[in-house]
């Protein structure tokens, strides 16, 4: 079965630094993967995602994650925080190409202080 | 055009009644999918949608849920004698069978009293 594991349920940067949300997963098969951001009360938007072409995947704002099969691990980066990334972040695994059900991990709080 | 959309935004219910949920997924899109997301939680999957078939729905948590999708377009998630365990925001998403995106509606937060 898949799983997803973040590691840290809160994590706070200050604003211009670098951000790092980690993410591990768990799939008999080779996984699609997915990084999704939630803004208070509105639904999931999609960041990014891996489909086992390049193991750099660029997103929107700035963001990129990076597979490595090695490690089963798919961290979510930024090289500079601005303040409106603060929220909540979740990486997402599919089996099924991502034409099935997500697993998603427990999500990560992301903070920027001024 | 117009996203997911999901109707009521908010429900409050007292325990034992039965809610209906909505989900107006994206025109075109095959696929429907239906999430719960208790509070500090990630999304965990209810359910699954290819056109009017329900493929998938191992993730309902007991038989007192129920999703229907007739015609192949709107989604309805019925739960019957509310619990207060099922308090919960519900998510929906659609998608194109062919992409592997997922697009979320906002969101119905239900809260059994």
């Amino acid at each position: 079965a898949q799983s997803v594991t973040q590691l840290g349920s809160h994590v706070s940067v200050s604003e211009g630094a670098l951000v790092l949300l980690r993410c591990n997963y768990s799939s008999s098969v080779p996984p699609y993967l997915f990084w999704y951001v939630q803004y208070p009360n509105q639904g999931l938007q999609l960041l990014l995602k891996y489909t086992s072409a390049a193991t750099l995947v660029k997103g929107i704002n700035g963001f990129e994650a990076e597979f490595k099969k090695s490690e089963t691990s798919f961290h979510l980066t930024k090289p500079s925080a601005h303040m409106s990334d603060a929220a909540e972040y979740f990486c997402a695994v599919s089996e099924g190409g991502g034409a099935d059900g997500l697993t998603f991990g427990k999500g990560t709080h992301l903070i920027i202080q001024p | 055009g117009a996203g997911v959309s999901q109707s009521p935004r908010y429900k409050v219910a007292k325990r034992g009644q039965d809610v209906a949920l909505r989900c107006d997924p994206i025109s075109g899109h095959v696929s429907l999918f239906w999430y719960q997301q208790a509070l500090g939680q990630g999304p965990e999957f209810l359910t699954y949608f290819q056109n009017e078939a329900q493929l998938d729905k191992s993730g309902l948590p007991s038989d007192r849920f129920f999703a229907e999708r007739p015609e192949g377009s709107v989604s309805t998630l019925k739960i019957q004698r509310t619990q207060q365990e099922d308090s919960a925001v519900y998510l929906c998403a659609s998608s194109l069978i062919s992409v592997n995106e997922q697009f979320f509606g906002p969101g119905t937060r239900l809260t059994v009293l």
